[in-house]
Order: structure tokens, then sequence, then C-alpha cells
């Protein structure tokens, strides 16, 4: 069956630096990858959604790189601020109209 | 994007009862979807709930365990009967509009079993 990791379980980074955090998968590549952010007690949130075909998407400070050959996506928060400290999800979706989701990246920016 | 609210946030139950969680969001959506997530976990999905027809479980979720009900594009709810301590968790809706590759959340329902 398909098997979703994340880097790591916690990540701190320094106020103003750029975060990264890493999704890899077994098995076959997904049709849809997606990036949610989690805040304590609240539900996810969705931030981007990568296609197979696309290497690279981009929203203000956000990047996700998805490589097929890697079985890998990259999640980039650029300038980063406490505000970004969050649990971070990925999710894959494979054509059947359902998403499997990582285990989370808790991530804290430290000020 | 979607307004979602879940009816309770949080409830304590006991051993043996049943809890009906209800998730209500302010546009007709197309998919409605129900999550849970245990402590430390990620989210599995239990099943997704159909208007006008029964829902679809994944494995290991049954029917008779997690009753859905979808009157209407609007509203869904989730029982989770018989309650064991290993029921405790927290229980999320999820909706969708075109396609089920952009979800949204509701804010969650915590609950333990005692």
């Amino acid at each position: 069956s398909q098997k979703i990791e994340q880097n790591s379980e916690a990540l701190n980074i320094q106020e103003g630096k750029t975060a990264t955090l890493t999704c890899n998968y077994t098995n076959y590549s997904p049709a849809y990858l997606q990036w949610y952010r989690q805040d304590p007690g609240r539900g996810p949130v969705f931030l981007l959604l990568i296609r197979e075909n696309e290497k690279e998407k981009r929203k203000e400070r956000l990047k996700v790189t998805f490589d097929t050959t890697l079985k890998q996506s990259l999640f980039h928060i650029t300038a980063s601020q406490p505000a970004d400290s969050a649990t971070y999800l990925c999710a894959l979706a494979f054509g059947n109209e359902k998403l499997t989701f990582g285990t989370g990246t808790r991530l804290t920016i430290i000020p | 994007s979607a307004v979602i609210s879940q009816k309770p946030s949080r409830d304590i139950c006991q051993r043996g009862t049943s809890l009906t969680i209800q998730c209500q969001v302010d546009s007709q959506v197309t998919m409605m979807f129900w999550y849970r997530q245990q402590p430390g976990q990620s989210l599995t999905l239990i099943a997704t709930a159909n208007q006008g027809s029964e829902a679809t479980y994944e494995s290991g979720f049954v029917i008779d365990k997690f009753p859905i009900s979808r009157p209407n594009l609007t509203f869904s709810t989730l029982t989770v009967s018989n309650m064991s301590p290993e029921d405790s968790s927290i229980y999320l809706c999820s909706v969708a509009y075109r396609t089920a590759y952009e979800q949204y959340f509701g804010p969650g329902t915590r609950l333990t079993v005692t």
C-alpha cells in the first residue's frame, strides 16, 4: 500500500530563513500532490496543489516542487515568520477522488 | 472557499453510548467527507457522504459503527456508535466543490470516551 513520509516530526527554523519540508512517497506517483497547514485545535487549511506534470508551483512566500523520479515533494517557506509556525501536511490524490495524508511536520519559527 | 461549522466542538462521552456530530456548510457542495485524526496521527478518511444515498466507507470502517447521513447539499451527520476509549479522536468533516483534490475542512470535534 502507498506510504507517505514527511521528513521529520518537528523542524525549528530561525525567523527570516527558508523552511524546507519534505514529503516522500512509495509506489505509484499521485495525480496531484497538495500541502495543507494545520494549527492546534483547527482543521487543515489548503495551501497549494501541484499536478504530476508540473515541476514547481508558487504562491506568495510558498513554493512547492514535485519530482516524480525521486517520488518527492519539497515545500518551501521563504522569509519565514513566527506566524508560519504550524503543522504542515502533504496529501496525495491518485485519481480516485480520495486524499491520503502524511503524518505532518510541526514547524516552529524562532524569533 | 467554504465556511464550515461542526457541532459539538468537543464532548466527553461514556463507553457504550453514541454521539452524533453535525457538519454544516454555508453553500452547496458536491462532496462531503468525514475523517478521523487520532492523537499525534494524520488524517484517516472514514467515508464519503453521498447526498441521497448510502455513504461510501473506507476499509476498516463500517456503517453500523459510523452511520452517516447527508440529507441535502449543505449538511451531514456522523454518528460514532457504541463508543469505546479507542474512539477518542478528533473527527473532521471536509467539503469539495468540483474535485476532491482541494478540500476545505471544518474545525473538528474533539471526542473523549471514558
